[in-house]
């Protein structure tokens, strides 16, 4: 079982629509979490991170961490097409290593 | 201010060929970490620094592969006798500490092929 899991498919959403990702951990001893966006051929960028139960939210995006149910989510509102990227789900075991989930690409259709 | 860079961008080799690969940290950062991702996947922890020396690399494949930060800011992966499966992009981040807080910032990789 990998550390951190993203099961979804491709994700297609209208222009000004929400876009919701999530992700589950099987390490209870992780700490912290991050969703990076990484478009096509870049390297990954932080977008929103998060350590506390409950939700984080930073502009157009909101993340929710539950810990019990050893889960994670990004909700993207009023999706635009720059947000055309993967997203990966990302935890923290220890030393700051990343254990990262495979990606989930995310289509925002004009 | 400059962030990671990574050089080359690209490397082509033939199987059983050496490699290095070099990572230059943002100045100041204390940490630095390699990760390997393969085409569809998220990026794979390999080794991380801290300072000159190696906190951990129990994500190193083989011991094919090996790391070193000799004076605590430029890094070198090498990776002897390449394979096929060695092939994808190499990232490197770096942050400022190891706090489970840190924004680590990567580079834009080197895209790694074995023929």
């Amino acid at each position: 079982q990998k550390e951190v899991e993203q099961n979804s498919g491709p994700l297609s959403v209208p222009e000004g629509a929400i876009a919701s990702l999530n992700c589950t951990y099987s390490d209870r001893g992780s700490q912290s979490f991050f969703w990076y966006r990484q478009y096509s051929g870049k390297s990954p960028e932080l977008i929103m991170f998060i350590y506390s139960n409950g939700d984080k939210e930073d502009g157009r995006f909101t993340a929710q961490l539950n810990k019990a149910s050893q889960y994670v989510s990004l909700l993207i509102r009023d999706s635009q097409p720059s947000d055309s990227a993967t997203y990966l789900c990302a935890g923290t075991h220890g030393n700051n290593r990343l254990a990262f989930g495979k990606g989930n690409q995310v289509v925002v259709i004009p | 201010g400059a962030g990671v860079s990574q050089t080359p961008s690209n490397k082509v080799t033939e199987k059983g060929k050496y490699v290095e690969l070099r990572c230059d940290p943002i100045s100041g950062h204390t940490a630095l970490y390699w990760y390997r991702q393969s085409l569809g996947q998220g990026p794979e922890f390999l080794i991380y620094f801290q300072g000159t020396g190696a906190a951990d690399d129990s994500g190193l494949p083989n011991d094919r592969f090996f790391a070193v930060r000799p004076e605590g800011s430029v890094s070198t992966l090498k990776i002897q006798r390449t394979e096929r499966g060695d092939s994808a992009v190499y990232l490197c981040a770096s942050s400022l500490t190891t706090g489970g807080w840190d924004e680590q910032f990567f580079g834009p990789g080197t895209r790694l092929t074995v023929l």
